[in-house]
């Protein structure tokens, strides 16, 4: 258990819809990062944030958005769904940022219909 | 832009070594890792190596050459519970703290 938690574990929604997905980082850590895993594409980079604030920026689409709240939660938001977006949505977190070994949350499975 | 590679898939039987390779090309190298990731669960971390050598833990081991941008992780006494996907993965002092993970390397272990 790497104390990063996410919720919910399965979501099943129809195209066009919007979800929210929810990450809790480990105890004291500050940076989350936000992965998608589809099955043609591996695990890449969405989004990072640290300390509230939106730290680096990867293959995010623009329907696609995040945030981290005062508490460090982090909500990663998907809308207009399309097939494509099913996959696998992982959160990471450090206690800084750039410089340390990022731990995974057990993920969130997307699939949409 | 950064590219990294490693085998598809491979096969192993218990009880041997198996050594996965991963070549990366990145402008600002900044520490390698390696991921086991189990279908349909988080990728756990397995090691890291920043400088040049072996970094050996327990059972898995992995290795780095900054000069060949090449790095192997080697599992030894391998177990059924070691089939799994393993990710190497880059980060680059240019692109913040954001892993460029590999496509993964399958790895099968037969009786």
């Amino acid at each position: 258990d790497s104390g990063v938690t996410q919720t919910p574990k399965h979501l099943i929604t129809a195209t066009g819809q919007r979800v929210t997905l929810r990450c809790s980082p480990r105890s004291g850590d500050l940076s989350v990062y936000w992965y998608q895993q589809s099955l043609d594409q591996g695990l890449q980079f969405l989004i990072q944030y640290y300390n509230g604030e939106e730290r680096a920026k990867g293959n995010i689409l623009e329907r696609f958005s995040a945030q981290q709240f005062p508490d460090l939660h982090s909500e990663l938001n998907l809308s207009s769904l399309e097939l494509g977006d099913s996959a696998l949505y992982f959160c990471a977190s450090t206690r800084q940022g750039e410089g340390e070994t990022q731990y995974f949350g057990p993920g969130t499975r997307l699939l949409v219909l | 832009g950064q590219n990294i590679d490693q085998p598809t898939e491979m096969t192993a039987t218990e009880g041997a070594i198996v050594q996965i390779n991963c070549t990366y090309q990145t402008s600002g190298f900044n520490g390698l890792f390696w991921y086991q990731q189990h279908a349909g669960e988080a990728p756990t971390f397995l090691s890291y190596n920043v400088l040049d050598g072996l970094e050996e833990k327990g059972r898995f081991s992995s290795f780095l050459s900054r000069s060949k941008g090449y790095s192997y992780l080697l599992l030894k006494e391998l177990q059924m519970k070691d089939s799994a996907s393993y990710l190497c993965a880059v980060r680059d002092f240019n692109q913040g703290g954001k892993l460029i993970f590999g496509q993964g390397t399958e790895l099968s272990v037969k009786p």
